[in-house]
């Protein structure tokens, strides 16, 4: 079952624009993370967000962690053509809980950045 | 290159038979993680395995089995296959439990005909 719902589903956008995507989740969790994923690769993983921080950055990347709204949103700025991926966010439980042992995907945003 | 690496990268097989797909995580990882990917179910968790115990079971289906090593390599083992098994499958390690970053290999593309 799929614990996080992504919005938007797809984006798109020129070159230099920055895309936000978002995550919302339903049950408590230890950490959520971020992958990416070019046309039926591997998971590239880009940030992860422990449940008592609020906001990362890593290079153009910026995430935020909303717990209370049970949410996150990831930031690219600046993109550009090679950010062009399926974006998913992932949930990891608490020890002792139902999700813990596993991360909980999304189904991801696709964004496309042109040129 | 996330250094967990899996083989084979495409197996094509036909319904009934049996595929075993291989994983080794990164050096020093003891959690190997397997994930199923499909069009109609997106990512899926199967199953945890932490220096060679099982430590969580997802929606892994009881004709799929898989174990870790002493080496900690690992693998999965999917036998009567049937065509909706038709999936990219990843593994994905971690240094130690599941609140750590998993760490995905380039995955097994599986096709039944």
């Amino acid at each position: 079952s799929q614990q996080g719902e992504e919005d938007p589903q797809a984006l798109s956008i020129q070159e230099g624009e920055n895309a936000t995507m978002n995550c919302s989740y339903k049950t408590s969790i230890n950490n959520l993370q971020w992958y990416r994923q070019n046309s039926g690769r591997g998971l590239v993983h880009l940030i992860l967000i422990r449940s008592n921080e609020r906001e990362k950055h890593s290079g153009r990347l910026r995430v935020t962690l909303d717990t209370s709204k049970k949410s996150s949103s990831l930031l690219i700025t600046a993109s550009r053509a090679a950010d062009t991926a399926s974006y998913f966010c992932a949930t990891g439980g608490n020890a002792g809980g139902t999700s813990y042992g596993k991360l909980t995907f999304g189904q991801g945003t696709i964004l496309t950045v042109h040129p | 290159d996330s250094g967990v690496t899996q083989t084979p990268k495409h197996l094509i097989t036909a319904t009934g038979q049996r595929v075993t797909l291989r994983c080794s995580p990164r050096s020093g990882d003891l959690s190997v993680y397997w994930y199923q990917q499909s069009l109609d179910q997106g990512l899926q968790f199967l199953i945890h395995y932490y220096n060679g115990e099982e430590r969580a079971k997802g929606n892994i289906l009881e004709r799929f089995s898989a174990q870790q090593f002493p080496d900690l390599h690992s693998e999965l083992n999917l036998s009567s296959l049937e065509l909706g098994d038709s999936a990219l499958y990843f593994c994905a390690s971690s240094v130690a439990t599941s609140t750590d970053t998993q760490y995905f290999g380039p995955g097994t593309r599986l096709t039944v005909l």
